[in-house]
């Protein structure tokens, strides 16, 4: 059974806190997304990465950077977290090519206090 | 902007009907067109799939109806169930500056009642 695992299901974190979100998957998968979701915006595209230490920012990157030191691993960082991030983020992955699925992971819901 | 436009944002429908779920694109690169059924507290999951060269798709009691020149299509469900109530969204791929990228749009959640 293919699996992308988020390391948390829940978090809540402090205002200007460093926050990090990792995910893992067992596809061997070349792509890894993040994606945002919020009522009503549909599942937003944080940032991508096509190959280790290889990524590139998709349509809100803006308060958010990214790490993937190896294949199956990739990791969402919020650099001083803010209430206007509070949301459920979605890690997924995808192998190559334009017709492949993408599997998500199960979500971390994160609220910022 | 939303590159994918999906409508309507929420939709009720009684137990044997067929709701139908509509999304538009303007980009012409898009090669593929899925759409994702995503349950409470679960990821999405791909529900069904097509490229436009083909103008309708089928698995089981999900259609896609695809309209390449007004670069539109629908997911339509066939004597929905219950379980069948959750937010779908439909999506678009392109290979943009060397990369496969997917947009998804707003998502429709559905709810089947008895």
């Amino acid at each position: 059974d293919v699996k992308v695992t988020q390391s948390s299901r829940y978090l809540v974190k402090r205002t200007g806190e460093k926050v990090f979100l990792e995910c893992v998957q067992d596809m061997d998968h070349e792509n890894m997304f993040w994606y945002r979701q919020d009522p009503g915006l549909g599942l937003r595209l944080i940032y991508f990465s096509y190959d280790v230490k290889m990524k590139e920012k998709g349509d809100i990157p803006e308060g958010y950077s990214v790490s993937r030191e190896k294949k199956e691993r990739f990791s969402l960082i919020l650099e001083s977290a803010s209430t206007n991030q509070t949301s459920m983020y979605l890690c997924a992955s995808r192998g190559r090519g334009t017709g492949t699925e993408a599997f998500f992971g199960q979500g971390t819901r994160l609220t910022v206090v | 902007q939303q590159q994918v436009k999906q409508s309507p944002q929420s939709l009720i429908v009684q137990k044997g009907g067929i709701p139908i779920i509509n999304c538009a694109y303007e980009n012409t690169a898009f090669d593929y067109f899925p759409w994702y059924q995503q349950f409470p507290g679960k990821g999405p999951a791909l529900l069904i799939a097509i490229r436009p060269d083909v103008s309708e798709k089928k698995e089981g009691r999900f259609t896609i109806s695809f309209n390449k020149s007004a670069k539109q299509f629908s997911l339509h469900i066939m004597d929905s169930q219950p379980g069948d109530s959750a937010t779908y969204f439909c999506a678009a791929s392109t290979r943009s500056g060397g990369y496969n990228k997917l947009i998804f749009g707003a998502g429709t959640r559905l709810a089947v009642h008895p």
